[in-house]
């Protein structure tokens, strides 16, 4: 099993211009989560899923959307990359349903974007 | 809200010297209690976990107890190897939530 992966691994973008981070993961797990990890700031919430179809916002959801394709698949989009998003960004799943978060969350190996 | 304080780093330890990070939260309820490692460059792995208070959680030799008193939930290892040096971060899980809360996180260097 491949676990968690994310592409791209790295990217630059210029203040204005939009990408999509794509995040899957072969767990078969209901809930997917993204994040930033900015120096000094721990791991913020972005957007998450508790299950297919469903999304909710995190502590940071500002600047972003997330779709969730599939059971498998957990897109992160940007529509105008500001600077302040610069940033490096994980994607992680569990098992974990709604209302429920005992066990672990698998991480992907993140994507490292910078905005100019 | 939903709180984690962790002590801030970097830790700086000699080889088979004794570590204790500490932890300390604020919820509601009784969440349940982590510690995630990430090693340079890569994501977060969990280290171990305690789901009710006076749990301990233990890994790798690290240990963790889940004191609900201090609220507090302290990772120690009682001899650390370089291969040790990696960010470490305390985080919850609140009752009734499928999300973590996350520690700023610690960086722990280990020289030989």
């Amino acid at each position: 099993n491949a676990g968690v992966t994310q592409t791209p691994k790295f990217q630059v973008l210029k203040t204005g211009q939009s990408m999509t981070l794509q995040c899957a993961q072969d767990m078969n797990h209901n809930s997917m989560y993204w994040y930033r990890q900015d120096p000094g700031m721990g791991l913020r919430l972005i957007y998450y899923s508790a299950s297919e179809g469903t999304t909710d916002k995190g502590e940071v959801p500002n600047g972003y959307n997330v779709s969730r394709l599939n059971k498998r698949e957990f897109s992160l989009r940007l529509e105008s990359a500001a600077p302040s998003q610069t940033s490096v960004y994980f994607c992680a799943s569990s098992e974990a349903r709604a209302g429920q978060m005992r066990n672990e969350q698998f991480f992907g190996p993140g994507t490292r974007l910078t905005v100019l | 809200g939903n709180s984690v304080t962790q002590m801030e780093g970097p830790v700086t330890l000699s080889e088979e010297a004794f570590l204790t990070i500490n932890c300390t939260y604020t919820a509601t309820g009784y969440p349940s209690l982590f510690w995630y490692v990430q090693y340079p460059g890569e994501g977060l792995q969990l280290l171990l976990k305690a789901t009710k208070a006076d749990d301990k959680g233990s890994n790798k030799g690290f240990e963790a107890t889940y004191r609900k008193e201090t609220t507090s939930f302290h990772l120690e290892k009682g001899s650390v190897q370089v291969s040790d040096s990696a960010v470490y971060f305390c985080a919850l899980a609140p009752r009734g939530y499928s999300t973590l809360t996350f520690g700023k996180g610690t960086m722990l260097l280990v020289s030989p």
